[in-house]
C-alpha cells in the first residue's frame, strides 16, 4: 500500500515489558517522526529522524528508542512500559516540503 | 508559555455557519504556517499550507497569516457536519530540519 502505514493499531501490554511499534513509509522521504498524542497535551515529539542512520531527540524521549537503517522504516521501541507511556503514537514523514504526513496511529495501553 | 497558543474549544456551532479557528504564536521566526484536520481515532491530515502572510484559499477553507500579529486564523464558510474535528495548527522556521510545531488543537463540532 502507498503512503504512511503503523502497526499494530492497537496493542495492549504489561508495565515492564518491551513494545516496539513499526512505521512504513513509501515515499522515501527523508524526514520521519514519532509523537505521542495525550489529553491536554497535543501531540509531543519523541524522536525524529532526518535521513537512515540519522536520529535525534525531540521533546519527551525518555523511556523510547529508535533506529532507522533503511529509509522508509521507523520502529519505535518502549524499552520497559510504564503506565504514563499509555497513550496513542503517531509516526509522519516529510519529503523535499516541509509538511508532514501522518499515519493512522497505534492506541497502546500498558496495565 | 508555550510556543504555540490555541483554543482547546470545544466550539459548537450549527449547519451553515462561518466557522474562525485561531492559533497564536511566540516565535516571529515561523515562516511556514499549516492546518491539520484530525478526525476521532485518525491520523492527522494535511488541510492548509501558507507561507508567510498573507490569504489562501481552497473551496470552503481560507488560511490567513498575519505576521505582525503573529497570529493565524483558518475560516471555514458554510460548514458541514463532516467538518466536525479537531484542528490543528502548526509551523516551523527555515531549515528547521521539517520539524513542525504543533498547536494543542481545537475540537469543533458542526450540529444539523
Amino acid at each position: 500500500d502507498a503512503g504512511i502505514t503503523q502497526s499494530p493499531r492497537y496493542k495492549i501490554t504489561e508495565t515492564g515489558r518491551q513494545v516496539t511499534l513499526m512505521c512504513h513509509q513509501t515515499w522515501s522521504h527523508s524526514y520521519m517522526f514519532w509523537y505521542r498524542q495525550d489529553l491536554g497535551h497535543g501531540l509531543r515529539l519523541i524522536y525524529y529522524s532526518a535521513a537512515a542512520d540519522i536520529t535525534d531527540k525531540g521533546e519527551v524521549p525518555d523511556g523510547y528508542v529508535v533506529s532507522r537503517s533503511k529509509t522508509e522504516n521507523f520502529p519505535l521501541t518502549l524499552e520497559s512500559a510504564t503506565r504514563s507511556q499509555t497513550s496513542v503514537y503517531f509516526c509522519a514523514s516529510s519529503g523535499v516540503g516541509n509538511e508532514q504526513f501522518f499515519g493512522p496511529g497505534t492506541r497502546l495501553t500498558v496495565l | 508559555q508555550k510556543e504555540v497558543e490555541q483554543d482547546p474549544g470545544p466550539l459548537s456551532v450549527p449547519e451553515g455557519a462561518i466557522v474562525s479557528l485561531n492559533c497564536t504564536y511566540s516565535n516571529s521566526a515561523f515562516q511556514y504556517f499549516m492546518w491539520y484536520r484530525q478526525y476521532s481515532r485518525k491520523g492527522p491530515e494535511l488541510l492548509m499550507y501558507t507561507y508567510s502572510s498573507g490569504n489562501k484559499e481552497d473551496g470552503r477553507f481560507t488560511a490567513q497569516v498575519d505576521k505582525s500579529s503573529k497570529y493565524i486564523s483558518l475560516f471555514i464558510r458554510d460548514s458541514q457536519p463532516s467538518d466536525s474535528a479537531t484542528y490543528l495548527c502548526a509551523m516551523t522556521v527555515p531549515g528547521g530540519g521539517n520539524k513542525l510545531t504543533f498547536g494543542t488543537g481545537t475540537q469543533l463540532k458542526v450540529e444539523l
